[in-house]
């Protein structure tokens, strides 16, 4: 089936270091999601992209859709002990409503106070 | 307004033994996932109800039965539990003004002895 493929697998670093995180794929997607999973919670959505070439930011939070519509990166600044959990980036194949996603491995992420 | 919510949060199985995991959603969502999360491997689609009626199959469908019971619910059935099936189960929805955005429940954590 079609995959998306994450990385890094997963990062250690320390507080306040940036990060930085991206998903590839040989699809083209018309949209671009990243989540984060806390532990023993479901994942919830941290940005969302529509368009080829944006860059969206929330808080210390910025990812942008790859121009070429089949990758996105998502950026984390001044990484504080909370940042620590599993980021997953979605995409959506074509233009049908069913809205199916397709999910990356996952980067699991662990920041040192 | 709880979301997406998920019963039970945890459930002991033997093989051959059956269960239906339950999902249900108060914002008015359209459509209607369910998903599991083994290590390493993201989250991966088992079936989905774009719209109250209709159930279509995922990428891992096999061994597995859904139900749209109603706007609202949405349920996941295992006939006969077998240890490939352990993993952790989430239900999402996705309404029809929120482009491709799902929304998670909880999880259930779910283990085939």
């Amino acid at each position: 089936g079609q995959q998306l493929n994450q990385s890094p697998q997963s990062m250690f670093i320390q507080e306040g270091e940036d990060v930085s995180m991206n998903c590839t794929s040989s699809s083209i997607f018309n949209t671009w999601l990243w989540y984060k999973q806390d532990p023993g919670e479901g994942p919830v959505l941290l940005i969302a992209l529509y368009k080829a070439g944006e860059l969206t930011s929330n808080g210390r939070l910025t990812a942008q859709f790859g121009i070429t519509r089949k990758d996105s990166f998502l950026n984390i600044s001044a990484s504080i002990p909370s940042d620590v959990g599993i980021y997953f980036c979605a995409g959506q194949l074509g233009s049908g409503n069913t809205g199916k996603l397709i999910f990356g491995q996952g980067t699991t992420l662990q920041v040192k106070p | 307004n709880a979301g997406v919510t998920q019963t039970p949060k945890f459930q002991v199985l033997k093989t051959g033994q059956s269960m239906t995991l339950q999902c249900a959603q108060d914002m008015n969502h359209n459509s209607m996932y369910w998903y599991r999360q083994d290590p390493g491997m993201g989250l991966r689609l088992i079936y989905y109800s774009a719209s109250e009626g209709t159930t279509d199959k995922g990428e891992v469908p096999n061994g597995y039965n859904v139900s749209r019971l109603n706007k609202r619910e949405f349920s996941l059935r295992l006939e006969s539990a077998a240890p490939s099936q352990t993993s952790v189960y989430f239900c999402a929805s996705r309404g029809l003004i929120s482009y491709n955005e799902q929304f998670f429940g909880p999880g259930t954590r779910l283990t085939v002895l």
